[in-house]
């Protein structure tokens, strides 16, 4: 079945340091991958999408792009801030669903004045 | 602004009482889900409606149960509550028909069984 998984946390940085959190997928054909961040006691929100091969997705200074040959959908930021101090989470919806999304299991990150 | 509202942000029940939590979205979106949030273990999902009346099981959907009398509201049931049950729930919301388009999420619950 559909999978997602990514880097395992908790993560920390200092204020403006590079992030990268990885995210692969398995899945038949072309999903739709997202990437979601909940902040302390909140739900999800939508950071960003990309709905094809080689799309980039950016929101907030976030970045990511959907790469088909290596099955990932990283996430990046060139200088994070910290308030970005949350849990992001990669997610998939499979081609032809539009219904459930698939999570990966979510990636702490803390950043430190 | 679209608005997906969970009825509590933080319960309290006793092993074997009978939970309801209730959602409420104002999208008119055909899909709603309840999700439970586990650490390390990410969102897994428990049961989705695609329609009115209509619900299909999710990946953990033993000891829960739903309901969806109204395009706008879905309701998750704990029919027996037990302390493995302890979790933080999130209910979403979502078109049917444009899978490009994103999942909106209430607030989430935490819900403790004592």
């Amino acid at each position: 079945g559909d999978s997602v998984t990514q880097m395992e946390g908790p993560v920390t940085l200092s204020e403006e340091a590079f992030l990268t959190i990885n995210c692969t997928y398995t899945a038949t054909g072309y999903p739709s991958l997202f990437w979601y961040v909940q902040y302390p006691g909140e739900g999800l929100q939508l950071l960003l999408k990309a709905t094809k091969a080689d799309d980039k997705g950016s929101n907030k200074g976030f970045e990511a792009t959907y790469r088909k040959e290596t099955t990932s959908f990283h996430l990046e930021k060139g200088s994070v801030q910290v308030s970005d101090s949350a849990v992001y989470f990669c997610a998939l919806r499979p081609p032809g669903s539009a219904r459930q999304l698939t999570f990966g299991s979510g990636t702490q990150l803390t950043v430190l004045p | 602004d679209v608005k997906v509202t969970q009825s509590s942000r933080y319960l309290v029940k006793r092993t074997g009482e009978k939970v309801f939590l209730e959602c409420v979205q104002d999208m008119d979106h055909e899909n709603m889900f309840w999700y439970r949030q586990d650490p390390g273990l990410g969102l897994r999902l428990i049961y989705f409606s695609y329609d009115v009346k209509m619900k299909e099981k999710g990946d953990i959907p033993e000891g829960y149960s739903v309901s969806r009398e109204k395009k706008e509201r879905f309701s998750l049931i704990l029919e027996s509550a037990s302390t493995n049950q302890t979790s933080m729930y999130l209910c979403a919301s979502s078109l049917l028909w444009d899978m490009n388009t994103e999942a909106f999420f209430g607030q989430g619950t935490r819900l403790t069984v004592v």
